[in-house]
């Protein structure tokens, strides 16, 4: 149990285009869903936390603008990067919490973004 | 914010040897998780223990909630238990579930 996809695993686009990534809880409800970003060699720094019909709540330093982030089911969240540049290429991993177990965070296979 | 530091930072053993990670954190947390990351990003859910003691296999993990660290053994090494290992907490802010704050990870090879 606790399983959680990501789609697409792996996106290349070019400079100045839109790239949307889906986050789905497979066999459980998420009111509560994550987006974290990870650099090459480097650890998982939070991005925003996504509540189910509400508006995400971003870290400091995180454009929301750039970074929109839906959150329109208890078992779909999506990210979308808009406007891609190349210093946006990075892994980028999604969890969800089942809120049947405690504050336990189940994550995704993460995306691998590269912006040419 | 709370700080997570985790030592070693890299680690390398011999197939069969006996490993022990560290997990130091700053503040008191409602959530402590213990990650491998695999060669391909995937992080796999090795414990949530934000107290206690768990045992799973050949890993076991141990959290002393009120001196603010937690232990994560390694007995009989594999060259498959290679790889990286994140500790990661959550605090409770009060306004619902906060996200994870990892540490840097330990990075640990199993040579044959």
């Amino acid at each position: 149990g606790a399983v959680v996809s990501q789609h697409p695993s792996r996106v290349i686009c070019k400079s100045g285009t839109s790239v949307k990534i889906e986050c789905r809880s497979l066999d459980f409800q998420a009111t509560t869903m994550f987006w974290y970003r990870q650099f090459p060699k480097k650890s998982l720094m939070l991005m925003a936390t996504s509540n189910e019909g509400s508006k995400a709540t971003y870290e400091q330093g995180v454009e929301k603008d750039k970074f929109l982030i839906n959150h329109a089911s208890l078992t779909l969240s999506t990210l979308t990067v808009t406007s891609a540049h190349p210093e946006d290429s990075s892994f980028y991993i999604c969890s969800a919490r089942d809120s049947g177990r405690g504050y336990e965070q189940f994550f995704g296979p993460g995306t691998r973004l590269t912006v040419l | 914010g709370i700080q997570v530091e985790q030592s070693p930072p890299d680690l390398i053993l011999q197939e069969g040897a006996n490993s022990t990670l560290r997990c130091n954190f700053s503040d008191s947390v409602n959530n402590l998780q213990w990650f491998h990351q695999n060669p391909w990003g995937q992080l796999i859910n090795l414990f949530y223990i934000p107290s206690g003691t768990k045992q799973n296999g050949r890993l076991s993990a141990t959290t002393v909630a009120t001196e603010r660290y937690s232990l994560l053994y390694i007995s009989s090494s594999q060259t498959t238990d290679s790889g990286v290992y994140f500790c990661a907490v959550g605090e409770y802010s009060g306004g619902g579930a906060d996200g994870l704050t990892f540490g840097k990870g330990t990075h640990l090879i199993i040579q044959p």
